[in-house]
């Protein structure tokens, strides 16, 4: 149990289709974050949230589209995805976004597009 | 340029043997510096991480980390390896204190033969 819930844990579409990812957490953690794990490549950082504003945007194409709608959730959308878009997705969570504080993952969405 | 490597790709031990993975960053002052595990199907779990003081850590699962500035290396160590250690292991370091500007390592895949 992380306490960090992201659903689906599988996801498979097309490369027409919107679909959304979901994160949730149940810690009291004030900050949340996207990252994309490719095969052969270090994790990626994608989208930081602390108090449900975003940080930072690390030159992320705008077919992801993240949403913060409370400190618990955080998701993100998905819409005419390429290939190379397919990766696992990992959301973690931190009671705040500095570096003191450690970083509480989920077990991903494991994304692959047609 | 900013960086983190784990010269290691893939390293193979026998149960009860003892292990080290390496890490090497480069930045110009210390950063916020951690070891994650990832076992099949999951997201990342955090071992141990430094922030300042005694340049040995210890972490979870009985694995530990040294701290040298002078080699810019913060190696994991374990001296006896289980069955369930066999996972991917990472290393990441913050630059600042911040988590919008952390770098992960690729990655080490530990495999452990009985």
């Amino acid at each position: 149990e992380t306490g960090v819930t992201q659903t689906p844990r599988h996801l498979v579409m097309g490369m027409t289709n919107k679909k959304s990812l979901k994160c949730e957490q149940h810690l009291g953690h004030n900050a949340m974050y996207w990252y994309k794990q490719s095969a052969k490549k270090p994790l990626e950082l994608m989208f930081v949230y602390s108090l449900e504003e975003r940080v930072e945007n690390n030159s992320v194409p705008s077919r992801f589209s993240p949403e913060c709608p409370n400190s618990s959730h955080l998701f993100l959308h998905l819409h005419t995805l390429q290939p190379e878009d397919s990766a696992l997705y990992l959301c973690a969570s931190s009671q705040d976004w500095g570096g003191n504080q450690p970083q509480h993952f989920g077990d991903g969405t494991r994304l692959s597009i047609l | 340029a900013q960086s983190v490597t784990q010269p290691d790709i893939h390293i193979t031990v026998s149960e009860g043997a003892s292990l080290e993975l390496r890490c090497n960053y480069s930045y110009g002052a210390t950063p916020y510096l951690f070891w994650y595990v990832q076992s099949p199907g999951q997201g990342l779990q955090l071992l141990l991480k430094y922030f300042s003081g005694d340049t040995l850590v210890q972490g979870i699962k009985g694995f530990e980390a040294e701290f040298k500035r002078s080699q810019s290396s913060f190696n994991l160590r374990k001296p006896s390896v289980h069955w369930s250690d066999a996972a991917e292991y990472f290393c990441a370091f913050l630059p600042e204190t911040s988590y919008d500007k952390v770098i992960f390592g690729p990655g080490t895949s530990l495999s452990v033969i009985p």
